[in-house]
């Protein structure tokens, strides 16, 4: 069945740094891959998505890649803050209207 | 809520018993999913459904039923055959399916006594 493999399951980052959160995806029919960010007690909430037709996609500190040939794409935060830190997940999605979610990533951002 | 209301916030349960958790959206959107959520497992999915009177199972639909006879309601039911139901339940939906972005509810915390 479809799988989302998400690596690494904890990082830790000095304030400033750039932060990576790499995904891997099975179904070559997914077409949609967002990525949303879950603080402590809280629901989670969309941070950047991307599509299959695009390569790259940036918003202000954030970024993702996809690589479709691979099934690979990626996450991306520079100048990370504190306010960084939280649970991120991966997400791939196709036509069939099934969503399925990576294990998520702890990102810890040191002051 | 975002317009995606769960309820209740949280429950508590005796083994044997089934409960059903609701979630009803107001954003006239086509599809709906549950998810369950443990510490280091990230979300899995459960059921989701695209339109009224259909669904299908995810990837942990074992010990779980729903059903969709409304556009804007999805509840779900936990029921007695599920070996370990303590955990948290998200509730979701967008509009159809493919590169449409997912709106989430506040969650259900489950705790079975």
């Amino acid at each position: 069945g479809e799988n989302v493999e998400q690596h690494p399951s904890t990082l830790s980052v000095q304030e400033g740094d750039s932060a990576v959160i790499k995904c891997t995806y099975s179904d070559s029919a997914s077409n949609y891959f967002p990525w949303y960010k879950q603080e402590l007690g809280k629901r989670p909430q969309l941070i950047i998505d991307i599509r299959s037709n695009v390569g790259e996609k940036k918003d202000q500190r954030i970024a993702v890649t996809l690589n479709k040939t691979a099934k690979h794409f990626s996450l991306h935060i520079t100048e990370t803050q504190p306010e960084d830190s939280a649970v991120y997940f991966c997400a791939a999605s196709s036509n069939t209207g099934k969503l399925i979610f990576g294990q998520g990533t702890t990102l810890q951002v040191k002051p | 809520d975002g317009g995606i209301t769960q309820s209740p916030k949280y429950l508590f349960r005796k083994e044997g018993q089934n409960v059903t958790l609701s979630c009803e959206q107001n954003l006239n959107h086509d599809a709906m999913y549950w998810y369950r959520q443990d510490p280091g497992q990230g979300l899995r999915l459960i059921y989701y459904s695209q339109i009224v009177n259909d669904f299908q199972k995810g990837d942990i639909a074992e010990g779980y039923s729903v059903s969709r006879e409304k556009k804007e309601s999805f509840p779900l039911t936990v029921t007695s055959a599920q070996k370990n139901p303590t955990a948290f339940y998200l509730c979701a939906s967008r509009t159809g399916s493919g590169a449409n972005v997912l709106t989430f509810g506040a969650g259900s915390r489950l705790t079975v006594l």
